[in-house]
């Protein structure tokens, strides 16, 4: 089945500085992966997503690229502002004979510090 | 856009009882409904797909006599936690796809005492 690793655990920045975070699939037949932001107790937000036809997209300060044969998917965050520390987690589709589901990365946890 | 609504936000339980969570999708139809667990500080685990009249699809050490679910219409999907115990204290979560993403509820802290 399809497993999702993500890096760092957590991150500690500068607010204007820039953060990166990162991860890898293991099914080639992923197809949409969604990154979500996270807050204590609350449901996960659609960031940003990008599908497998694409390799980057951006909307304003977080981009997302996509390296299909390598397996693996990175967030950027620019100019760093503390709203912006949360938990993110990185997704990949997987489909089963039920649907197709997202399976999480461990998440990481981006601390901005101002 | 797409919202599903869960409900409790947050139930308290004696261990041994069972209870219900509850996710409707209040403005499209839910064909398939996906409901995961999380821990405190750790990811959302996928528990078990549900079609809209069929039995679910559990995930590998999910046990489907004790979470069991049901998704009877195309806009409501329940998960009930049948003998629940201490262990199974967590954040329940259930998401939909609606045209091309996910949508998620917004969760239910199990607390079981």
């Amino acid at each position: 089945g399809e497993n999702v690793e993500q890096h760092p655990s957590t991150l500690s920045v500068q607010e204007g500085d820039s953060a990166v975070i990162k991860c890898t699939y293991s099914d080639s037949a992923s197809n949409y992966f969604p990154w979500y932001k996270q807050e204590l107790g609350k449901r996960p937000q659609l960031i940003i997503d990008i599908r497998s036809n694409v390799g980057e997209k951006k909307d304003q300060r977080i981009a997302v690229t996509l390296n299909k044969t390598a397996k693996h998917f990175s967030l950027h965050i620019t100019e760093t502002q503390p709203e912006d520390s949360a938990v993110y987690f990185c997704a990949a589709s997987k489909r089963n004979q039920a649907g197709t589901a997202l399976i999480f990365g461990k998440g990481t946890t981006l601390s901005v510090s101002s | 856009g797409a919202v599903v609504s869960q409900h409790p936000s947050r139930v308290i339980c004696k261990s041994g009882t069972s209870v219900k969570i509850e996710c409707r999708s209040l403005d499209f139809q839910a064909t398939t409904m996906f409901w995961y667990r999380q821990f405190p500080k750790q990811s959302l685990m996928l528990m078990a797909t549900s079609n809209e009249g069929s039995k679910a699809t559990y995930e590998q050490g999910v046990e489907k006599d004790k979470f069991l679910i049901n998704h009877a219409s195309l806009t409501l999907s329940t998960l009930t936690v049948t003998s629940a115990h201490p262990e199974d204290s967590s954040f329940y979560i259930c998401s939909a796809r609606a045209s091309m993403s996910y949508t998620f509820g917004s969760g239910t802290r199990l607390t079981v005492v």
